[in-house]
């Protein structure tokens, strides 16, 4: 176990609609880290914020949104569903966001139908 | 821009074989950071191993080994007598020390199966 958490574990929606992904980071963790899985695109870095700034932008779509709230909880949005934006979301965190080992949550799934 | 080449898809082998995964990388920077995750078929990412580019020296824990080659730009993972429980997809990462923030820029992984 990380100390990482993410929710939900498993999201089903639509195409069209929005959905909130929500990261807790490690206890002492100012930076959280976001990144999605799929199959054709592989790993990918979406955007890193560190308390509560953002800090670094990836390949990270107009449609998705991200931000770290003062109790250094992060959500990742992302409207307008299409189908290729079924992956895995990954959430991670590290203490100060720079040259350090990030530590991943469980991900959470998102189907979108 | 930096780049990380893992140009093992999958991998097969039978328990207490000794497998190596191979991982090169591309960078500009002199200094950067190497990594190496687990992701088990539940699905999580597992934190085994950072290098940064100033330190060469080979690391061994467990069953597990790392090879850092500047000269070849590689960071291959051995692992000794595997099990069926190394059974997982592998990735190798890079982070640029130069890149604001502290993005990590993955291989497309290899997956190891091993079989009893």
């Amino acid at each position: 176990d990380s100390g990482v958490t993410q929710t939900p574990k498993h999201l089903i929606t639509a195409t069209g609609q929005r959905v909130t992904l929500r990261c807790s980071p490690r206890s002492g963790d100012l930076s959280v880290y976001w990144y999605q899985q799929s199959l054709d695109q592989g790993l990918q870095f979406l955007i890193q914020y560190y308390n509560g700034e953002e800090r670094a932008k990836g390949n990270i779509l107009e449609r998705f949104s991200a931000q770290q709230f003062p109790d250094l909880h992060s959500e990742l949005n992302l409207s307008s569903l299409e189908l290729g934006d079924s992956a895995l979301y990954f959430c991670a965190s590290s203490v100060t966001g720079e040259r350090e080992t990030q530590y991943f949550g469980p991900g959470t799934r998102l189907l979108v139908l | 821009a930096q780049k990380v080449t893992q140009a093992q898809t999958e991998i097969s082998v039978v328990e207490k074989e000794d497998v190596t995964l191979d991982c090169v990388y591309e960078t500009r920077d002199t200094t950067y950071y190497l990594f190496w995750y687990k992701q088990p078929p539940s699905g999580e990412l597992v934190f085994l191993i950072r290098r940064n580019s100033f330190d060469e020296q080979n690391e061994i824990s467990g069953r597990y080994s790392w090879n850092f080659q500047k000269s070849t730009s590689s960071f291959n993972f051995t692992i000794t007598a595997s099990q069926v429980v190394d059974s997982a997809v592998y990735f190798c990462a890079l982070s640029e020390a130069d890149n604001a923030g502290n993005m990590l820029t993955f291989g497309g992984g290899t997956r190891l199966m091993v079989k009893p």
